[in-house]
């Protein structure tokens, strides 16, 4: 069966420390995958998409990489802020939509 | 100008009722979804429309039904009410059905509780 796992369900880390979330998935073969932010009480928002011939993608201090090989992405918060806290989210798309993760909650300690 | 809006935002009711969710997205996109996120976060999709046209039905309870009166709007109708309905429910949209990449932009959320 499709699964989607994402390494942690929380994941602490002190500011100005690089957060590094997984997101490992079976029984898929997507042509992209994408990550979103979620903050409580909000609906996800869309951050990064990278596609299957790309191994890294970045914007601002996040960074993403895809091995389809080994089936992960790797989500990177550089320079980590209290801002960031959130729960990240990644998806794949499967049959004109979209499967996500669990999500892995990212706390900042200032 | 909010781009994907939901009605209400939080909606309280009693186990048997019936009770139906808006939204609308002011971002021209072709395709609209419904999601499910419970109590663990899990963010489930329900139903997607493309062109008010049913798309993907995710074996979802016949109690629910979507509708799609034009491109810019799908609601969501939940007939006799159970406690596993309790959850929160976010509207999305794209500009194409998803497998393109498009970017999903999601409502705010309405948080249903059943008592």
């Amino acid at each position: 069966s499709q699964k989607i796992e994402q390494n942690s369900e929380a994941l602490n880390i002190q500011e100005g420390k690089t957060a590094t979330l997984t997101c490992n998935y079976t029984n898929y073969s997507p042509a992209y995958l994408q990550w979103y932010r979620q903050d409580p009480g909000r609906g996800p928002v869309f951050l990064l998409l990278i596609r299957e011939n790309e191994k890294e993608k970045r914007k601002e201090r996040l960074k993403v990489t895809f091995d389809t090989t080994l089936k992960q992405s790797l989500f990177h918060i550089t320079a980590s802020q209290p801002a960031d806290s959130a729960t990240y989210l990644c998806a794949l798309p499967n049959d004109y939509k979209l499967s996500f993760g669990a999500g892995t909650t990212v706390t900042v300690r200032a | 100008d909010t781009a994907v809006s939901q009605t209400p935002k939080y909606l309280v009711t009693q186990m048997g009722n019936d009770k139906s969710i808006k939204c609308e997205q002011n971002l021209g996109h072709d395709t609209m979804y419904w999601y499910k996120q419970d109590s663990k976060k899990f963010l489930k999709i329900m139903f997607s429309y493309n062109n008010k046209e049913l798309i993907i039905n995710e074996t979802v309870p016949n109690r629910f039904s979507p509708k799609s009166p034009d491109k810019a709007h799908l609601n969501l109708h939940i007939n006799s009410l159970e406690l596993g309905d309790s959850a929160v429910y976010f509207c999305a949209s794209s500009p194409r059905l998803a497998g393109g990449g498009d970017t999903q932009y999601f409502g705010p959320g309405t948080r249903l509780t059943v008592l």
